[in-house]
């Protein structure tokens, strides 16, 4: 398996406060990605990553900011969670962008009330 | 834009028999990746099966093998033998080979497999 860990893993938050989920990888790859999957949708992309402090904007990006300071940790942040915000998170990374598959970490269940 | 669509929410196989899950795409790309991955209860998602849109082989994995129509824009997963462990999630998802990172995803088929 693919050396990626999430956490935390699970987290209930109230409306309007601010979260972090973090995505560690000890593979060294350079591409990593945030998902979210909800019922009836699969995975969508939020953010992802090409390098250190690159990053560009996936189909679901309102509300989410992210930041990648060392090629190991990709962070995802809710500003102000919203209860659409409520969903399973994906962290996945590949080692080049076009032509490697994506491996999955484990996901965080995120519930925002 | 390109779409995955899988229009099967849910499936039944008897163990030990064969199930095919269904999945079509829309992309105007010559060029490009499909996959199928698995989702078992533990939420992991694990790729089950790659193809590449240039090669005309269908690709196998073992007791698993698709059925890569390109004109049709159609791709299947064919399951032998199924097996109790084999009941998941099943999602498809298309990827552009080019510098677009993202795999877009199928809505999934839910696989249940009867003892």
């Amino acid at each position: 398996d693919a050396g990626i860990t999430q956490s935390p893993r699970h987290k209930v938050t109230e409306t309007g406060t601010p979260v972090t989920l973090r995505c560690h990888q000890t593979e060294n790859h350079r591409y990593m990605y945030w998902y979210r999957q909800d019922p009836g949708h699969g995975l969508r992309l939020i953010h992802y990553s090409y390098g250190v402090k690159d990053t560009d904007k996936g189909e679901v990006s309102d509300g989410y900011s992210v930041s990648r300071s060392k090629t190991e940790d990709f962070l995802l942040t809710l500003e102000s969670a919203t209860s659409s915000q409520t969903s399973v998170y994906f962290c996945a990374i590949s080692l080049l962008a076009g032509y490697d598959e994506q491996y999955f970490g484990p996901g965080t269940r995120l519930t925002v009330t | 834009a390109q779409t995955v669509t899988q229009s099967q929410p849910e499936m039944s196989v008897q163990e030990a028999e064969t199930v095919t899950l269904s999945c079509t795409y829309d992309t105007s790309e010559s060029d490009y990746y499909l996959f199928w991955y698995k989702q078992p209860p533990s939420r992991q998602m694990i790729l089950v099966i790659r193809q590449e849109a240039y090669k005309q082989q269908n690709a196998t994995e073992n007791r698993f093998s698709v059925n890569f129509q390109k004109a049709a824009k159609s791709f299947s997963l064919k399951i032998s033998d199924s097996q109790l462990g084999d009941a998941a999630m099943y999602f498809c998802a298309y990827r552009r080979v080019d510098s677009s990172y993202k795999l877009i995803f199928g809505s999934g088929t839910r696989l249940l497999v009867r003892p």
